[in-house]
């Protein structure tokens, strides 16, 4: 049974550039939650998505986006990118109902030059 | 919105020693508060959790406790192993749609 799987691993851009990031939710799970974890902090809520639409955000710009497709995977856009922005992004999949407990993937390290 | 503390940042132990990482949550109306352990280099992964319908939650040399009171909750390992060593994060997170907010870490090192 495959876990939360996300692409690239790791990533290199330039300030002012675009970057997408790609996950695919664990089998069974419908529910997409995007984190920011900077270095030596804890993980960030970006946004969760169900059903095709965002359900919830956090306190991130609207340089922040994503998609939700049919097969449940999604997708993080980040436009404009800053120096601030490199960090490691995590996808985790749930359950909306019963709603608890994350499965993380590994995560794609983002680094802004 | 939720704001979750966590002590100690860093914690050193002896192998064989115990090791308790402690919470405190804002919201009152957080009602599930899972604990995640991050290793270098890999996912977070959920270890334990307990929901506010109860005090203590035990799996094997792993305990957690909960104090709805005074809103904090503790994570307790027993008998410290070298591969315990990691991140541990804790979160709080209330019913509904479940999007826990996480601490920022403690960074538990158990020397052999």
């Amino acid at each position: 049974d495959a876990g939360v799987t996300q692409s690239p691993t790791h990533l290199i851009k330039t300030r002012g550039q675009q970057v997408t990031l790609r996950c695919s939710p664990k089998s069974g799970h419908d529910t997409v939650s995007w984190y920011q974890q900077a270095l030596g902090q804890g993980p960030q809520f970006i946004f969760q998505y169900y059903e095709e639409e965002e359900r919830q955000r956090g306190n991130f710009p609207d340089r922040f986006s994503g998609h939700q497709f049919p097969n449940y995977s999604s997708e993080l856009n980040v436009n404009a990118l800053l120096l601030g922005d490199s960090a490691l992004y995590l996808c985790a999949s749930s359950i909306m109902t019963p709603n608890y407990g994350y499965t993380f993937g590994s995560g794609t390290r983002l680094t802004v030059v | 919105g939720e704001n979750v503390e966590q002590h100690p940042s860093t914690l050193s132990v002896q192998e064989g020693d115990s090791a308790v990482i402690k919470c405190t949550y804002s919201d009152s109306a957080s009602n599930y508060f899972p604990w995640y352990k991050q290793e270098l280099g890999k996912r977070p992964q959920l270890i334990i959790d307990i929901r506010s319908n109860v005090g203590e939650k035990k799996d094997q040399r792993i305990a957690v406790t909960l104090n709805k009171t005074a809103k904090h909750f503790s994570l307790h390992i027993t008998e410290t192993q070298p591969e315990d060593s990691a991140v541990y994060f804790c979160a709080a997170s209330k019913g509904g749609s479940y999007i826990p907010t996480f601490g920022r870490g403690t960074s538990l090192i158990v020397h052999p």
